[in-house]
């Protein structure tokens, strides 16, 4: 079992929808990331996360601490949402991240 | 545009050979991070700098080695190159030691 789990591993979804992907985790955290990917390979930081809730635009992310688990949502979707979406966690006392498989997201006009 | 450089963008190479990938960080991060996305394997954690220090070793193979220099920019060097080499080098950096993570473009390197 991977110490990230994501899900769904692919979405399809259209324009418009409400989208929520999910991201689990094994072990004790300093941090939580999501992370974008596009289509041309460039990783944008979206969300460094601990606790609670965190907003930006359109995304919004939670983290569950005592239940390992977080989400990142997507309101009013847009094929430019278009992306890979990666969940990281770095491990308490340490820096580097380690990274679930990833969730290919698919928005139709 | 997230601050952080990496070049070549491309790299194509044999068997055996050795090459140096390099990143500027962000003006002012401190922290360098390397990454390595192979399509069987993800994302993983390479290595890690901090003002000139290593500070934190992944799945870093003996053939692969890296350093950051006193302007704090970082080069990977990797050697003796197998087929199974070949993917995307990222390149990321940080203020500090446990902050947001900025990615540079990448480098894609083809072991043929």
């Amino acid at each position: 079992k991977n110490e990230v789990e994501q899900s769904p591993q692919n979405l399809t979804a259209q324009e418009g929808e409400f989208i929520t992907i999910n991201c689990s985790y094994s072990v004790g955290i300093s941090a939580l990331h999501w992370l974008q990917q596009h289509p041309g390979g460039g990783i944008v930081s979206l969300f460094m996360l601990s606790s609670g809730k965190k907003k930006h635009g359109r995304l919004i992310a939670t983290i569950n601490i005592q239940e390992k688990h977080s989400s990142l949502h997507i309101t009013a979707s847009h094929p430019r949402d278009s992306a890979v979406y990666i969940c990281a966690v770095s491990h308490k006392g340490a820096q580097k991240l380690v990274f679930g498989q990833g969730t290919r997201l698919t928005i139709n006009p | 545009d997230s601050g952080v450089t990496q070049t070549p963008k491309h790299l194509i190479t044999a068997t055996g050979q050795r090459v140096t990938l390099r990143c500027s960080p962000r003006s002012g991060d401190l922290s360098v991070y390397w990454y390595q996305q192979s399509l069987d394997q993800g994302l993983q954690f390479l290595i890690q700098y901090y003002n000139g220090e290593e500070r934190a070793k992944g799945n870093i193979l003996e053939r692969f080695s890296a350093q950051q220099f006193p302007d704090l920019h970082s080069e990977l060097n990797l050697s003796s190159l197998e087929l199974g080499d070949s993917a995307l080098y990222f390149c990321a950096s940080s203020p500090g030691l446990l902050n947001e993570q900025f990615f540079g473009p990448g480098t894609r390197l083809t072991v043929l």
